[in-house]
């Protein structure tokens, strides 16, 4: 079994302010590691993830995430935001075979102020 | 289609009633998953389908809760004799051969008054 923690439930942020949304995970398989993003009455967008390889992942809109064994960490990044970033991000994961379901954590209100 | 839709979009129903809820997955897609979102939460599994089989339903709350894919493309979950805790975003989402990464639709908003 899998679970998520996201402590920050909200950040507030000064637009082009660097910014990093914080997950930690535990697992005892190994896993596949995903934020999403949910702008205000939008639905679930996959922002990145990763699955293996490279520990850094790039995704859209600027944003990038490191996975880190050893910590247990998926922190999301980016160095300049906008206000358009203001939204909700979800961090989720989930084991790396076959069918397997999303364990999400409680997420993080991105507030983006001029 | 172009991405996973869902219908309706919002819904408020009174309490005891039954309500269906339908998820329209990208088409090329085998696997459909249903989620429950409460409010400051993130999203929760209820259930999968893989084609028309429902191999795992163990985040079904309770029996009131079904779904089905009876044709292996579209789905519907239905929630019967609602009660105000079912009040929350439901989302479904799709993922295809490989299994890695799941699409999600825009969900569908229940109140029960």
């Amino acid at each position: 079994a899998q679970s998520v923690t996201q402590l920050d439930s909200q950040v507030p942020v000064f637009e082009e302010a660097p910014v990093e949304l914080r997950c930690n995970y535990s697992s005892s398989v190994s896993v596949y590691l995903f934020w999403y993003v949910q702008y205000p009455n939008q639905g679930l967008q996959l922002l990145l993830k990763y699955l293996s390889g490279s520990t850094l992942v790039k995704g859209i809109n600027g944003f990038e995430a490191e996975f880190n064994k050893s910590q247990t960490s998926f922190h999301l990044r980016k160095p300049s935001v906008h206000i358009s970033d203001t939204a909700e991000y979800f961090c989720a994961v989930r084991g790396n075979t076959g069918f397997q379901k999303l364990v999400f954590g409680t997420g993080t209100r991105l507030l983006v102020s001029p | 289609g172009a991405g996973v839709s869902q219908s309706p979009r919002y819904k408020v129903t009174k309490r005891g009633q039954d309500v269906t809820l339908r998820c329209d997955p990208i088409s090329s897609h085998a696997t459909l998953y249903w989620y429950q979102q409460a409010l400051g939460q993130g999203p929760e599994f209820l259930t999968y389908f893989n084609y028309e089989a429902q191999p795992d339903k163990s985040g079904l709350p309770s029996d009131r809760f079904s779904a089905e894919r009876p044709e292996g493309s579209i789905s519907t979950l239905t929630i019967q004799r609602t009660e105000q805790r079912d009040s929350a975003m439901y989302r479904c989402a799709s993922s295809g051969d490989r299994q890695e990464t799941q699409y999600f639709g825009p969900g569908t908003r229940l109140l029960v008054l």
